[in-house]
């Protein structure tokens, strides 16, 4: 079955630190992979966006990067802050739909 | 970019009751989707809404529980009827922007439905 999976536990970093998030996909092959980042009570927010053919994009403070080989995507912010306290998604697109599938969610910490 | 509002934000239910919530967007969009995010949960899709024709629903949603229509490019509405607790969700209209063959998502701040 198809499945997108993320770090089923909070990740707690200091700030200042950079944080590591993982999105692990089976049985899908995505043309785009992108990033979400959900507050409490409010709708997902766009964050990035990275083609099949593409290793690496970044956008001020994060990064992120995609294996298709490993079937896997990390999601990097450096010099982390409380202000990035919020669930991160990862959701895949398959080339030719239009529909976006969501991964599990991490839910991220950062602590002054 | 996209704003997109939904209505309402939350109710509160009664069991066998239907609601309908509402999804305005800003601009004219081809597609809107349906999501809805059970308690601590990610976001599972209900359907898409294309305008001008019928509403393709995802496996384990059908067409008489939860009912759309999209009568043009900016407007939505889900109904969920016949509700029973298990329908206590978020529910979050989406529509996307397009650059070129890719596109970001677009949400609603979400409806938080509660049933008795």
């Amino acid at each position: 079955s198809q499945k997108i999976e993320q770090n089923s536990e909070a990740l707690n970093i200091q700030e200042g630190k950079t944080a590591t998030l993982t999105c692990n996909y089976t049985n899908y092959s995505p043309a785009y992979l992108q990033w979400y980042r959900q507050d409490p009570g409010r709708g997902p927010v766009f964050l990035l966006l990275i083609r099949e053919n593409e290793k690496e994009k970044r956008k001020e403070r994060l990064k992120v990067t995609f294996d298709t080989t490993l079937k896997q995507s990390l999601f990097h912010i450096t010099a982390s802050q409380p202000a990035d306290s919020a669930t991160y998604l990862c959701a895949l697109q398959v080339g030719g739909y239009q529909k976006v599938t969501f991964g599990t969610g991490t839910k991220l910490q950062v602590i002054p | 970019s996209a704003v997109i509002s939904q209505k309402p934000s939350r109710d509160i239910c009664q069991r066998g009751t239907s609601l309908t919530i509402q999804c305005q967007v800003d601009s004219q969009v081809t597609m809107m989707f349906w999501y809805r995010q059970q308690p601590g949960q990610s976001l599972t899709l209900i359907a898409t809404a294309n305008q001008g024709s019928e509403a393709t629903y995802e496996s384990g949603f059908v067409i008489d529980k939860f009912p759309i229509s999209r009568p043009n490019l900016t407007f939505s509405t889900l109904t969920v009827s016949n509700m029973s607790p298990e329908d206590s969700s978020i529910y979050l209209c989406s529509a996307p922007v397009y650059q070129g063959d890719t596109g970001e998502l677009f949400f609603g701040e979400g409806s938080r439905l509660t049933v008795l």
